[in-house]
């Protein structure tokens, strides 16, 4: 039983686009965080999100990206304007009450 | 920042045989996560540790917060073994606990049969 579900599980698109990625803890996770792998490379911090707000971001999220909590629930990860080098694996974690993180089974994007 | 260091980047090794990858780490730390990924892509937690030594079938996992480094043992490895393992160290250690994860490049294992 997943703890944590992303979708789409693959998504491509045109570069310039508009593409939102969705993540849904099974429980009420207080911290979220969002990470991406660039194929063959290793995985890397994007952002954290604590308390319905960005508590940390790296140099990659950049102002073409945007994170959400809409609804108290679900997490979404949002890309303005595509680009090629956006090409990756977006994982989404949370934290259980033990510390584990429990992460996605990830959203694969490719960009054209 | 955190530089978290793995070895070796890849081991082939018989079935049967005892397996160690290592990580190494630069800052404090709260904890020290061991993570397998799969072909597929998905990322499966293993072990998270802040001290000691954790074990769960034939996997074990150590860290010596001392010498900020950790290892993890397979023993008596199987084919379903073939994965990349990767190491991900928590910090640096922060008041609020929601301390982002630095992640190794991963270890690629392949067991044969």
């Amino acid at each position: 039983e997943p703890e944590v579900t992303q979708t789409p599980s693959h998504q491509v698109t045109q570069m310039g686009q508009e593409v939102i990625l969705r993540c849904v803890p099974i429980s009420n996770h207080l911290y979220f965080y969002w990470y991406r792998q660039i194929l063959g490379q290793k995985v890397e911090f994007l952002v954290s999100f604590y308390n319905n707000e960005i508590s940390e971001k790296s140099e990659i999220f950049d102002d073409q990206f945007s994170v959400e909590r809409p609804d108290g629930s679900n997490f979404t990860l949002k890309i303005r304007s595509t680009k090629l080098e956006d090409s990756a694996m977006y994982f989404c974690a949370g934290p259980s009450a033990s510390g584990e993180l429990f992460f996605g089974e990830g959203s694969r994007l490719t960009v054209l | 920042k955190n530089e978290v260091e793995q070895s070796p980047q890849n081991l082939t090794a018989q079935e049967g045989e005892f397996i160690t990858i290592n990580c190494s780490y630069s800052v404090g730390i709260s904890a020290l996560h061991w993570l397998q990924q799969h072909p597929g892509g998905g990322i499966v937690s293993l072990f998270m540790l802040s001290s000691g030594k954790k074990k769960h079938g034939r996997l074990i996992a150590t860290i010596n917060i001392q010498e900020k480094h950790s290892s993890l043992h397979i023993t008596a490895s199987h084919p379903r073994d073939s994965a990349v393992y990767i190491c991900a160290a928590r910090g640096p250690i922060s008041n609020f606990g929601n301390e982002k994860l630095t992640f190794g490049t991963g270890t690629r294992l392949t067991i044969i049969p």
